[in-house]
C-alpha cells in the first residue's frame, strides 16, 4: 500500500540552526500539507501545497516557515531559525484532490531544539 | 514555563467488546468529519470518513455516526482487539479550505 515517508525520524537542533524536514508523498496524490503536534497538545495545521504553490497557510507557519517541492517526488518543510517552542512532532500528509479529501499522514519528525 | 498538556479522555474496553468513541466538533459549518487512530509514536491513520449528508457510515468492523444538530461524532468499533489500542482523533474540515482541525483525542485501551 503507497504511503507518505518522512526523514529524518528525529532531529536534534541547536536553537536558532536551520532544519529541513522531508516527506515524501504519495505519488499520485496533487495536495500535500505540514501539520504538527506538540507533546501532549493537539495536531495543528500548518500548511497546504498545491500546483507549487502554499494554497492556506495557518497563524503557526510564519516568516521563519517554508516549504518547497523541489523536485517531482519530494516536499519539505523548512524553519530557518528554530525555537525552543518549534519542538514537536511534524506531520506531513497528502491527498488525491483537495478539498473534502482524506489525508494520508507519515510516520513524522520529532523535532528537537535545544 | 510550564506547559499544559491536554487530558485526554481514557476508555478501557475487554477483548470482544464493543468500543464507542465520542467527539464534539465546533464548527457547524463543517461539511467532511475523518476519524483518526495514532499509535505510540506513528502518524495518524485513516480509519473512516463521514460527509455532512450521512448520518451514518459503516467499514470493516468500524461505524461512525454524525448527529449535525448536536455537532457530535461517534465512532464504534465491533469486537475490539488489542491492536485497537491507540489514541482516536476525530477531525472536521471547518466548512472551508483543505485544512483539518483535530480533536484533543481519545485514549483507548483494550485488555485482553
Amino acid at each position: 500500500e503507497p504511503e507518505v515517508t518522512q526523514t529524518p525520524s528525529h532531529q536534534v537542533t541547536q536553537m536558532g540552526q536551520e532544519v529541513i524536514l522531508r516527506c515524501v508523498p504519495i505519488s499520485n496524490h496533487l495536495y500535500f500539507y505540514w501539520y504538527r503536534q506538540i507533546l501532549g497538545q493537539k495536531v495543528e495545521f500548518l500548511v497546504s501545497f498545491y500546483n507549487n504553490e502554499i494554497s492556506e497557510k495557518s497563524e503557526i507557519f510564519d516568516d521563519q516557515f517554508s516549504v518547497e517541492r523541489p523536485d517531482g517526488s519530494n516536499f519539505t518543510l523548512k524553519i530557518r531559525s528554530t525555537k525552543l517552542e518549534d519542538s514537536a512532532m511534524y506531520f506531513c500528509a497528502s491527498s488525491e484532490e483537495g478539498y473534502n479529501e482524506k489525508l494520508f499522514f507519515g510516520s513524522g519528525t520529532q523535532l528537537s531544539v535545544l | 514555563g510550564e506547559s499544559v498538556g491536554l487530558h485526554l479522555p481514557t476508555l478501557s474496553v475487554q477483548e470482544g467488546d464493543n468500543s464507542i468513541i465520542n467527539c464534539a466538533y465546533s464548527n457547524s459549518a463543517s461539511d467532511y468529519f475523518i476519524w483518526y487512530k495514532q499509535e505510540s509514536g506513528k502518524g495518524p491513520q485513516f480509519i473512516i470518513d463521514i460527509r455532512s449528508n450521512m448520518d451514518k457510515r459503516q467499514g470493516q468492523r468500524v461505524t461512525v455516526l454524525l448527529n449535525k444538530t448536536v455537532k457530535h461524532l461517534s465512532l464504534q468499533i465491533a469486537a475490539t482487539q488489542p491492536g485497537d489500542s491507540a489514541v482516536y482523533f476525530c477531525a472536521e474540515n471547518g466548512g472551508l479550505g483543505n485544512q483539518f482541525y483535530f480533536g484533543t483525542g481519545t485514549s483507548l485501551t483494550v485488555i485482553p
